[in-house]
């Protein structure tokens, strides 16, 4: 049973650059969530998608972006790339109907 | 923001009980403690949770005060694959679409 994958594992982009990060979630699951953990930090919530909706946001600014997708696979968008940006990117996948996340290796992402 | 409070690293000796110390003081009568661990490159790990009883499963024991408002998790006979960075999440519901808040957690190193 696949867990959570997470591509590229490894990103390099230049300020200013945009990107994006792609998560399939643990089959059976149907909501995806994305966290933001910077060196030495906790994750931090970015944003939850279900129903191909987002349905809950965290304090990030509207450069970051996503979309979840009919076989419930999800993308991170994030646009006009900042140093601060660079950080590990995981993605959680969830039954919204129980509990218990997954969570997959994360995509390290570097802007230089 | 985080509402537990940990202290920032610990050791323990391969073989011995490691006891990681959580406080959650303002939690709520619906709010669960949760416990996750991050090995390094990877994603979180789920270990344990509990409301307001002591929990026990195969990985660890949640011993949760009376006040609930602390609570320590106990890795019975730490080894070498337990040095990780441990992350006490309070949260108030039971489902897959609720976020996990993390703090900057415990890590816990074991020593050989």
């Amino acid at each position: 049973d696949a867990g959570v994958t997470q591509s590229p594992t490894h990103l390099i982009k230049t300020r200013g650059q945009q990107v994006t990060l792609r998560c399939s979630p643990k089959s059976g699951h149907d909501t995806v969530s994305w966290y933001q953990q910077a060196l030495g930090q906790g994750p931090q919530f970015i944003f939850q998608y279900y129903e191909e909706e987002e349905r809950q946001r965290g304090n990030f600014p509207d450069r970051f972006s996503g979309h979840q997708f009919p076989n419930y696979s999800s993308e991170l968008n994030v646009n006009a790339l900042l140093l601060g940006d660079s950080a590990l990117y995981l993605c959680a996948s969830s039954l919204v109907s129980a509990d218990g996340y997954t969570f997959g290796s994360g995509t390290r992402l570097t802007v230089v | 923001d985080a509402k537990t409070t940990q202290p920032t690293s610990m050791d323990c000796a391969e073989g011995r009980a490691a006891n990681l110390p959580c406080n959650h003081s303002t939690i709520s009568g619906n709010e669960y403690v949760y416990w996750y661990r991050q090995i390094h490159s990877q994603g979180p790990q789920y270990i344990i949770h509990g409301l307001k009883n002591n929990e026990t499963n195969e990985m660890a024991s949640l011993i949760i005060t009376e006040d609930r408002k602390s609570s320590t998790l106990i890795l019975p006979h730490a080894t070498l694959r337990d040095t990780a960075v441990y992350y006490c999440i309070v949260r108030v519901s039971y489902s897959g679409n609720t976020p996990l808040v993390f703090g900057k957690g415990t890590r816990l190193s074991v020593i050989a």
